[in-house]
């Protein structure tokens, strides 16, 4: 299976401390994107990262991936309690462009 | 208008039943997409339609029928479902071709299979 695996699966910080979540896949990609789901609705994109990238920033977020260790990191600065949902990477195999595989997921939960 | 909309927001129905999910968007994407998502899994990939033509069916159970009358649209008819059918079902829009397009999702629909 080409599903990411994620950790920490679940992860309890304060508001205004810094969160990162790690995901790891399996197969090479064309690129690795980052989705927020709140409980029980759909899901929002957040960013995506191109294979020949390494860094990237939007807002509060930086994200990094590292093709060798076929792995990525999502860096969420100053967080505030509205962060609080589940975070999923999601990757495309080099054959299939629109297929995306999620991975498994981290719960994010910011207290005030 | 960024929104894709999903009716209904919950469905109950018996395993004899036929029902359908809707799902629309206005954002002139060519791509739309079923996903199943049971509780604290990710979503797993269903049906894709690109150009209104199903492009991919990762090996989904025909009690599943997926229609796209038009580029707006999308359906999921279901009949004689199981109980551990029971989950979100979520539709997705994105531009069609190429690797770089993000995905927008409705807020799913909940089913449960009584």
């Amino acid at each position: 299976s080409q599903q990411g695996e994620e950790d920490p699966q679940a992860l309890s910080i304060q508001e205004g401390e810094n969160a990162t979540m790690n995901c790891s896949y399996k197969t090479s990609i064309n690129n690795l994107q980052w989705y927020r789901q709140n409980s029980g609705r759909g899901l929002v994109h957040l960013i995506l990262i191109r294979s020949n990238e390494r860094e990237k920033h939007s807002g509060r977020l930086r994200v990094t991936l590292d093709t060798s260790k076929k792995s990525s990191s999502l860096l969420i600065t100053a967080s505030r309690a509205a962060d609080t949902a589940s975070y999923f990477c999601a990757t495309d195999a080099l054959t299939g462009f629109q297929k995306l595989v999620f991975g498994t997921g981290t719960r994010l939960l910011v207290s005030p | 208008d960024t929104e894709v909309t999903q009716t209904p927001k919950h469905l109950v129905m018996g395993m004899t039943n036929k029902k359908s999910l809707k799902c629309e968007q206005h954002m002139g994407h060519r791509a739309m997409y079923w996903y199943k998502q049971k509780a604290k899994k990710p979503p797993e990939l269903m049906f894709v339609y690109s150009y209104e033509k199903l492009s991919i069916n990762e090996s989904v159970p025909s009690r599943f029928s997926p229609e796209c009358p038009n580029s707006s649209l999308l359906n999921l008819h279901l009949h004689a479902l199981q109980p551990e059918d029971s989950a979100l079902y979520l539709c997705a829009s994105s531009q069609a071709g190429g690797s770089y397009n993000e995905q927008f999702f409705g807020p799913g629909t909940r089913l449960t299979v009584l």
